[in-house]
Parts: structure tokens; C-alpha cells; sequence
């Protein structure tokens, strides 16, 4: 199947910093990316879809200032945390879609200490 | 409001029995259903599916079946074997599958016992 590959796995960063996540889709194109949320023992919440060549458009409650995302060609989305705060720490997770089936990335913990 | 639920958080079967995962939702408009399965610090990877036309679809040990009118859909697994061990999720969507956003229920922790 296709593959997603979403770095770095792990990053444990101060609070007032900001983190960048990347998403790429390996061997294929990806129009469009999605970013979810988990908190422990919760759902996946989806925060944003991320466009190629466009803005994202983000689900209701995500600030978008503190969650840019950026979509700059058809096989890398990426997600800057700004300013991370300690409840900004979660599992963030990447999907690409290839006709109709989505693939997630591995995962990112991001702990903010 | 929660769209799709997972009533139960987590479940225990005995190796080589059946186990069922059940899940509901409330928004009409669903009308694609998946599931996952994830382990510890991995992303989702994907199980089965199924349209609204249909009420059940199978792969291999996996079946997932689809009552539209309770807005209901479970996924039975059977025989269960230890690797199945994980959270399994239910996730909705409209038509376009995968291409629109899932939304996702909680999980339910499925846990094999030998």
C-alpha cells in the first residue's frame, strides 16, 4: 500500500518555542493532507485539511495562527506548532489520500515541557 | 457532540473466540464507515470498510456489518488471535471515503487473552 511518512516520531520542545511537523506522502501525490489530534485515551479529532497550493481550512475550535500549516507541493504537508504551550503535548498524525483510501502517517508525540 | 461512539473502552476475549466491536453514530450524512486498528505511538492503519449500500462486508477474519436504520456498524473478528490486540477505531465519512476527513469515535482497547 501506499505510504505516508511523518517526522520526527518524538520531540519534546520548550514552552514558548515552536515545533515543525512534516507529513510526505512517498510514492504517490496527495492533493490533499489532513491533520487529526489525540489526546490520551480520546478520539482522533481532525484539526485541519490541508490544500495544495491553498489555505488550509481548519475545524472549528483549532486556532489557526498556533497551527500553521503549510502545503507546499503535492507530496509534503507540514504542521508548525507556535508558541507550544504544555496543553498544546499530544499525538498529531497525518493522513494522505490516494482515490478513496486515507493513510496516516506514523505519529508525532510532541511533549511540551 | 460526539458523531460517532464507542460505547465501550475496552474489551477482553479469550484467543480462537469471536470478538465484536460495536459502534453508532448520529449524522445521517455518514454514509462511508471504516475501521483501524492502532497500536501505542502509531498512526491508524486500516482494516476494513464499508458503503451505506451495503450491510456487510468480510476480509479474511475481519467483518464488518452495517445497520443503517440504527445507525449502527460492528466489526466482528473471528477467530481473535493475540496480535489483535490494540485500539480499534470507528471513523465516518461522506461519500468521497478516505478523500473527505474521518471522524473518528474514541476506540475501543481490545485485549486477547491466551
Amino acid at each position: 500500500g501506499a505510504v505516508v511518512s511523518q517526522h520526527p516520531s518524538r520531540v519534546i520542545c520548550k514552552s514558548g518555542t515552536s515545533v515543525k511537523i512534516e507529513c510526505r506522502s512517498l510514492d504517490f501525490q496527495a492533493t490533499t493532507m489532513f491533520w487529526y489530534r489525540q489526546f490520551p485515551k480520546q478520539s482522533l479529532m481532525l484539526m485541519a485539511t490541508s490544500n495544495e497550493g491553498s489555505k488550509a481550512t481548519y475545524e472549528q475550535g483549532v486556532e489557526k495562527d498556533k497551527f500553521l500549516i503549510n502545503h507546499a507541493s503535492l507530496t509534503l504537508s507540514t504542521l508548525t506548532v507556535t508558541s507550544a504551550h504544555p496543553e498544546d503535548s499530544s499525538f498529531y498524525i497525518c493522513s494522505a489520500t490516494m482515490n478513496t483510501e486515507a493513510f496516516f502517517g506514523q505519529g508525532t508525540r510532541l511533549t511540551v515541557v | 457532540d460526539q458523531q460517532v461512539k464507542q460505547n465501550s473502552p475496552s474489551l477482553s476475549v479469550q484467543e480462537g473466540r469471536i470478538s465484536i466491536l460495536n459502534c453508532d453514530y448520529t449524522n445521517s450524512m455518514f454514509d462511508y464507515f471504516l475501521w483501524y486498528k492502532k497500536y501505542p505511538a502509531e498512526g491508524p492503519t486500516f482494516l476494513i470498510s464499508i458503503s451505506s449500500i451495503k450491510d456487510k462486508n468480510e476480509d479474511g477474519r475481519f467483518t464488518v456489518f452495517l445497520n443503517k436504520s440504527a445507525k449502527h456498524l460492528s466489526l466482528h473478528i473471528v477467530p481473535s488471535q493475540p496480535g489483535d490486540s490494540a485500539v480499534y477505531f470507528c471513523a465516518a465519512t461522506g461519500s468521497g471515503g478516505g478523500a473527505d476527513g474521518l471522524t473518528f469515535g474514541k476506540g475501543t482497547h481490545l485485549i486477547i487473552q491466551p
